[in-house]
């Protein structure tokens, strides 16, 4: 696998279900991004993780839990969502400098979970 | 802070024509420029990026972008564009990321432009 990769490509779920979405990047960086991609709306940043810290939490509701267990995998963790959160929610991961200097920070995307929510 | 404006959500034309999709940032700090693009069905890939120097950038399939500072603008033009190109272009702004992970150099982005090529 190359790249960022994301599993599921497509779910279905119930308001009462819990299910998670995984995200897995090849690259070697050391920064994880969620962002919910709705339709005629621009890209919500939803979470940040970098160096395995959560650095933002965009003022996301509780009902979407991320995990960030290393710096290849982000996890989102779904329960009781509203089929408002029917969306395409994209991963994405760039390397953030460790030392000193600025920098520009270039986002690779994975190909996203399209998910719908009944 | 930085805010991203398209100015148009869709742009049809025909396949040979010429295209611009426009782009209007604006921010308090120097700020670095993309444009990616979505093909349907998958993520957001890297057009082409404007960080220092030329203003003139661009990408490998004919694509090219140039950042106007007094405009505050970053228009993405093509000058015959094929069916292939249709997708979902967005613009996007970030300010320089500094030492350490808590400033890790915030992307914002546009609202996006579908681009549809007709034959």
């Amino acid at each position: 696998e190359t790249g960022v990769t994301q599993t599921p490509r497509h779910l279905v779920m119930g308001m009462t279900n819990k299910k998670s979405l995984k995200c897995e990047q090849h690259l070697g960086h050391n920064a994880m991004y969620w962002y919910k991609q709705s339709a005629k709306k621009p890209l919500e940043l939803m979470f940040v993780y970098s160096l395995e810290e959560r650095v933002e939490n965009n003022s996301v509701p509780s009902r979407f839990s991320p995990e960030c267990p290393n710096s290849s995998h982000l996890f989102l963790h779904l329960h009781t969502l509203q089929p408002e959160d029917s969306a395409l929610y994209l991963c994405a991961s760039s390397q953030v400098p460790k030392d000193s200097g600025r920098h520009y920070n270039e986002q690779f995307f994975g190909p996203g979970t399209r998910l719908t929510v009944l | 802070a930085q805010s991203v404006t398209q100015l148009d959500s869709q742009v049809p034309v025909f396949e040979e024509a010429p295209v611009e999709l426009r782009c209007n940032y604006s921010s308090s700090v120097s700020v670095y420029l993309f444009w990616y693009v979505q093909y349907p069905n998958q993520g957001l890939q890297l057009l082409l990026k404007y960080l220092s120097g030329s203003t003139l950038v661009e990408s490998i399939n004919g694509f090219e972008a140039e950042f106007n500072k007094s405009q505050t603008s970053f228009h993405l033009r093509k000058p015959s564009v094929h069916i292939s190109d249709t997708a979902e272009y967005f613009c996007a702004v970030s300010a320089p990321g500094t030492a350490g992970g808590t400033s890790y150099g915030k992307l914002t982005f546009g609202q996006g432009t579908i681009l549809t090529v007709h034959p």
